[in-house]
């Protein structure tokens, strides 16, 4: 199985900040990274495929990079709404597995 | 508006069976691979399995730790799908999602809101 290692596992930022967090796999997944957001007692929300593709509607002030096994997320100007945890997770093949998550906290 | 509502968790005793229910709503379910994942306390996301669309049979795939207990299944006619977990263990607490793979690349580009189960005596 790919083990995916996000960093860090919690970040406290302020808002007006830029923040990266990163995800490194256990063996290359070409672009088949994801990252989604996670607000407890909300439906998970689908942020980025293929390693850098915004999905519809996610505010330009989200990105992504990487290829092979290093990828990271960086959001530009934090915003409020922003703050929440974070997991990549890789579709390279099964099984599907995430990262263990970053809590993003606001300072 | 695509939506997915997941129902049917609730406390079971180690070793019985609950069935968990996704609804969808917006979409046509069977022109799409459907998944679910789970979320235990203090970790981090599980994939739990995969049913592919129908032009693909709504064949299967099952993560390791649920494999042989767990079981997929569609019907067409309610638009949903559905999770049948057997012989349920004290490390199957966790809030399940279903979420819809996109038909242009892999990935989940939809989520439900999730529903509890608690395995517990």
């Amino acid at each position: 199985d790919i083990q995916m290692t996000q960093s860090p596992s919690s970040l406290s930022a302020s808002v007006g900040d830029r923040v990266t967090i990163t995800c490194r796999a256990s063996q290359a997944i070409d672009i088949y990274l994801a990252w989604f957001q996670y607000k407890p007692g909300k439906a998970p929300k689908s942020l980025i495929s293929a390693t850098s593709t915004l999905q519809s509607g996610v505010p330009s002030r989200f990105s992504g990079s990487g290829s092979g096994t290093d990828f990271t997320l960086t959001i530009s100007s934090l915003q409020p709404e922003d703050f929440a945890i974070y997991y990549c997770q890789h579709y390279k093949n099964y099984p599907i597995t995430f990262g263990q998550g970053t809590r993003l906290e606001i300072k | 508006e695509v939506q997915l509502v997941e129902s049917g968790g609730g406390l079971v005793q180690p070793g019985g069976s609950l069935r968990l229910s996704c609804a969808a709503f917006g979409f046509t379910a069977s022109d799409h691979y459907m998944d679910w994942v789970r979320l235990a306390p203090g970790k981090g996301p599980e994939w739990v399995g995969r049913t592919r669309d129908k032009p693909n049979g709504y064949s299967t795939e099952y993560a390791a730790s649920v494999r042989g207990r767990f079981t997929i299944s569609r019907d067409d006619s309610k638009n949903s799908l559905y999770l049948q977990m057997n012989s349920l263990k004290t490390e199957d607490t966790a809030m399940y999602f279903c979420a819809r793979v996109s038909r242009s690349g892999a990935y989940f580009d939809f989520w439900g809101l999730g529903t509890l189960v608690t395995v517990s005596s």
